[in-house]
């Protein structure tokens, strides 16, 4: 298993600015994800956090309103960018392992609310 | 395109009582499935998980589900609910076949549980 923490908790921003979210994972894991649960919603995957490359965005989501690094294997940050009230969400970060059938362990998640 | 349907929104039952939450899913073979729980304000935490084999599977907090090629079905089930038990439960399957290893997730059930 792999324990997941997330920073910051929760946050209010105002319309128009960014927003960085970090992800920390207490071992070196395969996968990271990065998912967006709006208010009364399922999880929606935002995006697949690749070590050293690009991120591969869902149908969507864009690279400039979410850019995503991930420098390591236990580590990444997701950015909301340029917010609007509509951005007001839980995003959650997930970890899995490479050939452990694609379980995924969640971090607590982020609650934003933009005003 | 894989998807996964649970049909009850919402389900209220009395403490000490059984329960059955239903999910559905769309996929060309076998996936791999699972069910989380998302209690008030928390992430989600992994309450069981089928790969293969056995299509009974037995999970964490006394849940179970049971596996049914026929019917594409994944109900999540326990045979006596307690108080702590409310919470949002999500059912999710990932690709068995390849290398795409995301979660679809249905849109959650809430369980509310009366004294």
């Amino acid at each position: 298993s792999a324990v997941i923490s997330q920073k910051p908790s929760r946050d209010i921003c105002q319309r128009g600015t960014s927003l960085t979210i970090q992800c920390q994972v207490d071992s070196q894991v395969t996968m990271m994800f990065w998912y967006r649960q709006q208010p009364g919603q399922s999880l929606t995957l935002i995006a697949t956090a690749n070590q050293g490359s690009e991120a591969t965005y869902e149908s969507g989501f864009v690279i400039d309103k979410f850019p995503i690094s991930r420098p390591n294997l236990t580590f990444s940050t997701l950015t909301v960018s340029n917010m609007s009230p509509e951005d007001s969400s839980i995003y959650l970060c997930s970890a899995g392992y490479r050939g452990s059938y694609n379980e995924q362990f969640f971090g607590p998640g982020t609650r934003l609310t933009v005003l | 395109a894989q998807s996964v349907t649970q049909p009850d929104i919402h389900i209220t039952v009395s403490e000490g009582a059984s329960l059955e939450l239903r999910c559905n899913y769309s996929y060309g073979a076998t996936p791999y499935l699972f069910w989380y729980v998302q209690s008030p304000g928390q992430g989600l935490q992994l309450l069981l998980k089928y790969f293969s084999g056995d299509t009974l599977v037995q999970g964490i907090k006394g849940f179970e589900a049971e596996f049914k090629r026929s019917q594409s079905s994944f109900n999540l089930r326990k045979p006596s609910v307690h108080w702590s038990d409310a919470a949002e439960y999500f059912c999710a399957l990932s690709d068995s076949g390849g290398s795409n290893y995301k979660l679809t997730f249905g849109k959650g059930t809430l369980l509310t549980v009366n004294p």
